[in-house]
């Protein structure tokens, strides 16, 4: 069964300054896509970024970028310019390409951004 | 283009009542997931359907959950005889078809027995 692990529960990051949530994950399939969705206070799940275990050019959406590494099994979040509308929890999520159903989520990490 | 629904938004029941939490998914997606949300915890995975069919229900518990996506209508999950362990955000995502690799959610609805 497939694993997503976030290590850490809660992260602080200065406003304008870059912060790294960290995700590992544990598969033995080669094809799968990785996400990070964002849950602000109103729960609502954004989609903030996606990865195709087969590309291995890391996705970048605006202030968002990931580092994959696909031998690794390692899929961290950068947010560059670190704004107060970032503070939310974010999770890491992973979900086969095979048996496209359902998405394995991480437990999340809590972000906040001090002013 | 009007997202994913899902009603209510909140929900209150009593130990031993039902809970009915209703999804509508995107215009023109058939396939349905139901995840489950603790309070501090991620999302788990339940059940996915499609029209009139069960495709994976390996994260439902055995008992006094079970749910549906009729021909017609909205998704229905349904809690028979609620505990107080029930008490969690429920979210519904819908997809275009079993290759589309994004799920859409929706604003969840949160069950609370009192």
């Amino acid at each position: 069964a497939q694993t997503v692990t976030q290590s850490q529960p809660e992260m602080s990051v200065q406003e304008a300054e870059t912060v790294t949530l960290s995700c590992t994950y544990d598969t033995s399939e080669s094809d799968y896509y990785l996400f990070w969705y964002k849950q602000p206070p109103s729960r609502q799940m954004i989609l903030v970024i996606r990865q195709e275990a087969y590309k291995q050019q890391n996705a970048t959406e605006n202030r968002f970028s990931v580092n994959f590494q696909k031998a690794a099994k390692s899929f961290s979040l950068k947010i560059s310019d670190s704004q107060l509308g970032d503070a939310a929890m974010y999770f890491c999520a992973y979900r086969s390409a095979r048996d496209a159903g359902k998405s394995t989520f991480g437990d999340g990490t809590t972000l906040t951004v001090k002013p | 283009n009007a997202g994913v629904m899902q009603n209510p938004r909140h929900l209150v029941r009593r130990r031993g009542q039902e809970a009915r939490l209703r999804c509508s998914p995107m215009k023109g997606h058939s396939h349905v997931y139901w995840y489950r949300q603790l309070p501090e915890e991620g999302l788990k995975f339940m059940v996915y359907l499609q029209k009139e069919n069960i495709i994976d229900e390996s994260g439902m518990p055995k008992e006094r959950f079970s749910a549906e996506f009729p021909k017609e209508g909205p998704s229905i999950l349904r809690i028979q005889q609620v505990v107080r362990g029930d008490s969690a955000a429920y979210f519904c995502a819908s997809s275009a078809n079993m290759d589309s690799y994004e799920q859409y959610f929706g604003p969840g609805t949160r069950l609370t027995v009192t």
